[in-house]
């Protein structure tokens, strides 16, 4: 069966510092790896897409970069944490055919002082 | 992108059944209709989706209108483990199809 890690759970880092967060996803090939964010209070943002290895497409600009170094597996960077960067950060994964929806990850909640 | 447009909160009785209307108008004729739910704290679910036929699985069924400008989801027996926040997500079919997600609809079960 398929299966998305994402870590670390929680995290709090000051401003102006670096940030990377990692998601895998195991049991499958291929997939459609994806970035949202979730500010206090608010909605789910999508912040990048990757249909395959090294391609990221970005749906929102901001401090924030992505990677795909490797088939399953999906990063979220910053060079420079702000304030606003504070966030609930959620993962997920699709087949390309989409047969059973979008496979969240347990997400990660980013406190930035 | 097609909208769709929900009740902000709906309030259920547990063990009563539950009907969570959404309207999308615009729909084109290559539109999944998708729900998923966020528990608190937690990442969303998927829950069901359809085309144009109703859809049943063990968490719910997906009811579509005929002219597919609608659909309700229905939980046959509400529990208090239910009470989320429940989207419907028009979710168009492509190479990199992107689930874009509203304000939905925030179910509060009580005893």
């Amino acid at each position: 069966s398929q299966t998305i890690h994402q870590w670390p759970a929680t995290l709090v880092q000051p401003v102006g510092s670096p940030l990377s967060l990692e998601c895998t996803v195991e049991g499958t090939s291929n997939p459609n790896l994806y970035w949202y964010r979730q500010a206090a209070g608010r909605g789910l943002q999508l912040l990048f897409y990757s249909v395959g290895i090294g391609q990221i497409s970005s749906e929102v600009p901001q401090n924030l970069s992505a990677s795909r170094p490797q088939d399953r597996q999906f990063i979220l960077s910053s060079k420079k944490l702000l304030l606003s960067d504070s966030g609930f950060y959620l993962c997920a994964w699709t087949h390309k055919v989409i047969r059973y929806g979008y496979t969240f990850g347990s997400g990660t909640r980013l406190t930035v002082v | 992108d097609a909208k769709t447009t929900q009740p902000n909160s709906m309030e259920s009785n547990e063990e009563e059944p539950v009907h969570l209307p959404c309207n999308h108008s615009t729909i084109s004729g290559t539109d999944y209709i998708h729900w998923y739910r966020q528990l608190p704290s937690q990442g969303p679910e998927y829950v069901i989706h359809g085309l144009t036929s109703n859809v049943n699985n063990r968490m719910a069924s997906l009811a579509i209108a005929e002219d597919r400008k609608s659909s309700t989801l229905i939980l046959h027996r509400a529990t208090l483990r239910d009470a989320a926040v429940y989207y419907c997500i028009l979710l168009s079919i492509g190479t990199a199809s992107k689930l874009t997600f509203g304000t939905g609809t925030r179910l509060q079960v009580t005893l």
